[in-house]
Parts: structure tokens; C-alpha cells; sequence
């Protein structure tokens, strides 16, 4: 298995650009999650998907954050327009089941940086 | 709600010295624990885990016991490594409805030759 798979590995972007970072889930994991860390806020969970439908997005900072996954293998998350404050590492995760005994998958994450 | 506290870091240790990060939880019934280490530039790899009270979770020489009468899940390592330098993060996750992993905030570990 190829485990989470995240690109870019690392984007660079204007200020007011629209950023669009994308992940692979393994395959037969029913929920997929996306984390922003930062030095100053640490690990924070932005939204998750349970077989491809939102279950909670509280975790999204802002309007201009969006995220879809329209088919159990690929989900993006979306950025417009993208701000210096947002620059951080960006990760993707899934798991399998809901069941308390599985942990997460982690990709290797998205470093962002707005300039 | 639920909630995961850590050791603030970093904890600094010389190669072959004994090794506990402190990781004690809040929750209102009977979670799952893990550990998740962080290599520099990487992502969250999980370490060990445990999803009883009393069970022990081992790992690369790792090892977590889940105390639930201290609600604890202290890592510990007899001898650490160069390689072991990381930030460790202690996570809870329940078992009912759409549970998702409550993490602490992360200790780092910087081990010198």
C-alpha cells in the first residue's frame, strides 16, 4: 500500500492566489481528515469526510476554505484567496471505520507558503 | 470535552539515557490512546497504542501502559537513540458515533551523541 498520498509536496504562492492542495486516502478507509499545523497553534483539525460526505467543517478558518471529495480515492482542499497567514503545513489523514481502535494514516503534508 | 495534556518540551537527553514523556487525559468514558511521532519534515507516523486499561503498547523499544485509575499513558524508552529525535504527540479517540483523535499539543525530544 502506498499509504496517503499529498501534493504538491510543497507550494509557494502569491498573496490573493487561489491554492488547491490534494490527497489520496488508502484505499478502503471510509474517513479521510484534514489537519493544518503551525508553530503557533500546533495540530488543528480543519474538516473530515465519512465515505465521501462532510461530517463536520467547525475546524475551517474561513469562507475562503473549501474542501470536496467527490469519490472515496481524491479530496481536495481549497484556498481563495490565499492569504501570508495561511502558510503552515497542511495534512491529510485517513482511517478506517469509526471504531475507537484505529488510529490515523498520515500523509507526508503540504508545506504552503503565501508571500 | 475530552482533552489530552502533555510534558511541554523540549526535552533534551544524551544517546542511551531513559526516556518519559508524560501524557495524561480528560475524557467521559473509555478512549483508545496512541502515540504519533513526527520526524523533521514528515508527517505523523503512529507509534503504539492501546485501547483497554491496563494493556501496554510497544514499539521500536517504545512502550505505553494505559492507566486508567491515573488516567495516564506515559511513554517510555529504556535507551534512546540519535534517531529517536522527533516530536511525540499523545492522542485520545473514543468509541461512539464520528470519533476523531484528540491530540496534545506534541513534546520534542532532541537526543546529543
Amino acid at each position: 500500500d502506498a499509504g496517503v498520498i499529498q501534493s504538491p509536496r510543497h507550494e509557494v504562492t502569491e498573496m490573493g492566489q487561489e491554492v488547491t492542495l490534494r490527497c489520496k486516502p488508502i484505499s478502503g478507509h471510509d474517513y479521510l481528515f484534514w489537519y493544518r499545523q503551525t508553530m503557533m497553534r500546533g495540530l488543528e483539525l480543519l474538516i473530515y469526510f465519512n465515505n465521501n460526505v462532510p461530517i463536520d467543517d467547525s475546524g475551517m478558518p474561513e469562507d475562503r476554505f473549501s474542501a470536496k471529495m467527490p469519490n472515496a480515492s481524491f479530496s481536495t482542499l481549497k484556498i481563495q484567496p490565499s492569504e501570508p497567514r495561511d502558510s503552515a503545513v497542511y495534512f491529510c489523514a485517513s482511517s478506517p471505520h469509526r471504531g475507537a481502535d484505529y488510529g490515523y494514516t498520515f500523509g507526508s503534508g503540504t508545506r504552503l507558503t503565501v508571500v | 470535552g475530552d482533552s489530552v495534556t502533555q510534558m511541554e518540551g523540549p526535552v533534551t537527553l544524551s544517546e542511551e539515557a531513559f526516556l518519559t514523556i508524560n501524557c495524561t487525559y480528560t475524557a467521559t468514558g473509555y478512549p483508545s490512546l496512541f502515540w504519533y511521532v513526527q520526524y523533521p519534515g514528515e508527517g505523523l507516523q503512529l507509534l503504539l497504542k492501546a485501547t483497554k486499561a491496563d494493556d501496554k503498547g510497544s514499539n521500536k523499544g517504545f512502550e505505553a501502559t494505559y492507566r486508567k485509575e491515573t488516567t495516564s499513558f506515559h511513554l517510555e524508552k529504556g535507551s534512546v537513540q540519535v534517531s529517536d529525535s522527533a516530536v511525540y504527540f499523545c492522542a485520545l479517540r473514543m468509541n461512539s458515533g464520528y470519533s476523531t483523535l484528540t491530540f496534545g499539543k506534541g513534546t520534542m525530544l532532541l537526543v546529543s551523541p
